[in-house]
């Protein structure tokens, strides 16, 4: 199946600094590519969605100035806290799909857990 | 905006036992679902999809699926302690990103 991969799996930060989160699509191209964030004992909740070659969409109530997304290879997508703050403390997910060889599932990152102090 | 429903548990079962999970969901457009299973501090992981109303096995599961109701289910026969995890259910749309329900959360004691 299709892999994708996140680092770092850990990250912890001294408020007010930025954190960056990478994401790759290890075997396939994905021109989309969906980041999550996760508090904990809560569901996953949709931050945004990374367009290679474009600007990513954001969900209502996402900061996209604190949240930047760069998507800029059909492989890489990125995702930058910027100035964090504790309340920014959580699990990012990212994901990505390839309806054409994998029928549409969407395959997860190992996730990135970001800690600010 | 589509919504997704699930009973939060958590689930007790027995080992051996069978673990009945539901889903409801809001929209009529969505086309397949997807059951992902979620460790305590992991990523989800796709354990099932199905695409047709009716049933689709592979191995100890079984998803339920019934468009006009818009409700999916999701069994676990032979229930097992490594089966413990939190469930998601997501409505999928070609192209969209999954919007996941809170999940529910099974416990299977030994």
């Amino acid at each position: 199946g299709a892999v994708v991969s996140q680092h770092p799996s850990w990250v912890i930060c001294k408020s007010g600094t930025s954190v960056k989160i990478e994401c790759r699509s290890l075997d396939f191209q994905a021109t989309t590519m969906f980041w999550y964030r996760q508090f904990p004992k809560q569901s996953l909740m949709l931050m945004a969605t990374s367009n290679e070659g474009s600007k990513a969409t954001y969900e209502q109530g996402v900061e996209k100035d604190k949240f930047l997304i760069n998507h800029a290879s059909l492989t890489l997508s990125t995702l930058t806290v910027t100035s964090a703050h504790p309340e920014d403390s959580s699990f990012y997910i990212c994901s990505a799909r390839t309806s054409a060889r994998f029928s549409g599932e969407l395959f997860f990152g190992e996730g990135s857990r970001l800690t600010v102090l | 905006q589509k919504e997704v429903e699930q009973n939060s548990g958590p689930l007790s079962v027995p080992e051996g036992a069978i673990a009945s999970l539901n889903c409801t969901y809001s929209d009529r457009v969505s086309q397949s679902f997807f059951w992902y299973r979620q460790y305590s501090g992991k990523s989800p992981e796709l354990i099932m999809s199905i695409y047709s109303n009716g049933d689709k096995e592979d191995g100890r599961f079984t998803a339920q699926l019934n468009k006009a109701s818009q409700y999916v289910s999701l069994l676990i026969r032979d229930s097992q302690p490594s089966d413990s995890a939190t469930y998601l259910c997501a409505p999928n749309q070609a192209g969209t990103a999954l919007i996941f329900g809170k999940g529910t959360t099974l416990s299977v004691s030994s």
